[in-house]
């Protein structure tokens, strides 16, 4: 069935780079995203990817997709302590539309 | 253009109680979704609703929830006779027609969340 991978955790130091991994199964999927949950919140879609590209950047955020690994990362450049949160990759179900989420990344980023 | 909204924010019930709980998708969208988030995990889909019909209801326990989008009013989500397991944080989204189908960009607007505590 489809599946969505991640790791659940990332520390890094502001002003660093953090890179948020995750694989998926479902190859059909023409759009990948990327959401964000602040504590007690709900979901932010962040920024998303079409799936014949390798990569796109959004300021800070830069997606990379390897469609042959089935590998998705966010990188966010210059990481902020408002960037602390949980992400979660998404991968819309080719049949219906629903989201299969990862079990998200908790970002935390210390001063 | 208000956003998904979803009430109540927190609901406690004790076990064998009844929980509703209620979506309002944004103005202009006709598909709903429900997601699950269970402490420490992801979200996971459970029900895709449209005007008066459930188009997907494969993440649906098959006991005790039931799910509805009428032609008027918000989605309820409900859940009979609660017990411990059902607590979590029940997020509804929102989404527009889609013209592409549904392998065409199509955003999906979360809610808030309601998250149920039982007893």
């Amino acid at each position: 069935g489809e599946d969505v991978e991640q790791s659940l955790f990332l520390s890094v130091r502001e002003g660093d780079s953090s890179v948020i991994n995750c694989t998926y199964t479902d190859s059909s999927s023409t759009y990948l995203y990327w959401y964000k949950q602040e504590p007690g919140a709900g979901l932010q879609l962040l920024t998303y990817i079409f799936s014949n590209m390798d990569m796109k950047q959004d300021q800070r955020l830069t997606v990379l997709l390897n469609k042959k690994d089935k590998h998705l990362s966010l990188r966010i450049a210059d990481t902020q302590t408002g960037d602390s949160a949980i992400y979660f990759c998404a991968d819309p179900s080719s049949n219906t539309g629903k989201l299969i989420f990862g079990q998200g990344t908790t970002l935390q980023v210390k001063p | 253009n208000a956003g998904v909204m979803q009430n109540p924010r927190h609901l406690v019930r004790r076990r064998g109680q009844e929980a509703r709980l209620r979506c309002s998708p944004m103005k202009g969208h006709s598909h709903v979704y429900w997601y699950r988030q269970l402490p420490e995990e992801g979200l996971k889909f459970m029900v895709y609703l449209q005007k008066e019909n459930i188009i997907d209801e494969s993440g649906m326990p098959k006991e005790r929830f039931s799910a509805e989008f009428p032609k008027e009013g918000p989605s309820i989500l409900r859940i009979q006779q609660v017990v411990r397991g059902d607590s979590a944080a029940y997020f509804c989204a929102s989404s527009p027609p889609s013209t592409s189908g549904s392998t065409g960009y199509n955003e999906q607007f979360f809610g808030p969340g309601t998250r149920l505590t039982v007893l």
